[in-house]
């Protein structure tokens, strides 16, 4: 079974720059979520679709992040534009349908550099 | 508001000794709780989760308890193996996940 797929791995841009994310959760999952973990924290979650739509977006910093998962399957996060404080490891995860509460599978995760 | 803690950043074990980490959590609507292993540069692995309605789970070398009074949770892992050298982050869930700060575990040979 594949897993969950991000990319890139790797990103280094100057602030007040634009950048995107991508993630292709595990097929079948209903449940997509993006995660921030800045270096010494835990995940913090940005954002939950379920299916197409957003079921939690309360810490998504609606004026510079937004992230859509228009056919219910892959999904983008975008940051226009970037702050140094957005230097972090964007997480992208999905959980079963069956199971949503008990199990989350990330991706490798997408470390943004902002100079 | 953090709802899941791990207060304890660093934990260093001999190889063969078992290793113990430790989260508390706030919030009683939890219902399922889980250990995910960090190495540097790769995303989170799950490792074992347990149902609020449970008191220990195992699998292998690992096991958790949950203490549902005290709102504690550990992770035993037995015997520690220099493999196991990662960070580890608890979670709790209901409706999302939330996750603790992370522990991060040396075993030394």
């Amino acid at each position: 079974e594949a897993g969950v797929a991000q990319s890139p791995r790797y990103k280094i841009i100057e602030k007040r720059q634009s950048v995107a994310f991508w993630c292709n959760p595990i097929s079948g999952h209903a449940t997509l979520y993006w995660y921030q973990q800045i270096l010494g924290q835990g995940p913090k979650l940005l954002i939950q679709f379920q299916n197409n739509g957003v079921v939690d977006d309360s810490q998504l910093p609606k004026d510079r992040f937004s992230a859509e998962r228009l056919k219910g399957v892959d999904s983008t996060l975008k940051i226009q534009p970037a702050k140094l404080e957005d230097s972090a490891v964007y997480l992208c995860a999905s959980s079963p349908p069956s199971r949503p509460n008990e199990k989350l599978f990330f991706g490798s995760g997408t470390q943004l550099s902002v100079l | 508001d953090q709802q899941v803690k791990q207060n304890s950043p660093s934990l260093s074990v001999q190889e063969g000794r078992i290793s113990i980490l430790n989260c508390d959590y706030t919030n009683s609507m939890f219902d399922y709780f889980l250990w995910y292993k960090k190495y540097p540069a790769e995303g989170p692995t799950f490792l074992i989760s347990i149902s609020s309605i449970k008191d220990k789970n195992e699998d292998g070398r690992f096991t958790v308890f949950l203490n549902k009074s005290a709102k504690h949770l550990s992770l035993h892992i037995v015997p520690s193996q220099p493999g196991d050298s990662a960070v580890y982050f608890c979670a709790a869930s209901f409706n999302k996940f939330y996750f603790g700060s992370g522990t991060k575990l040396n075993v030394k040979p």
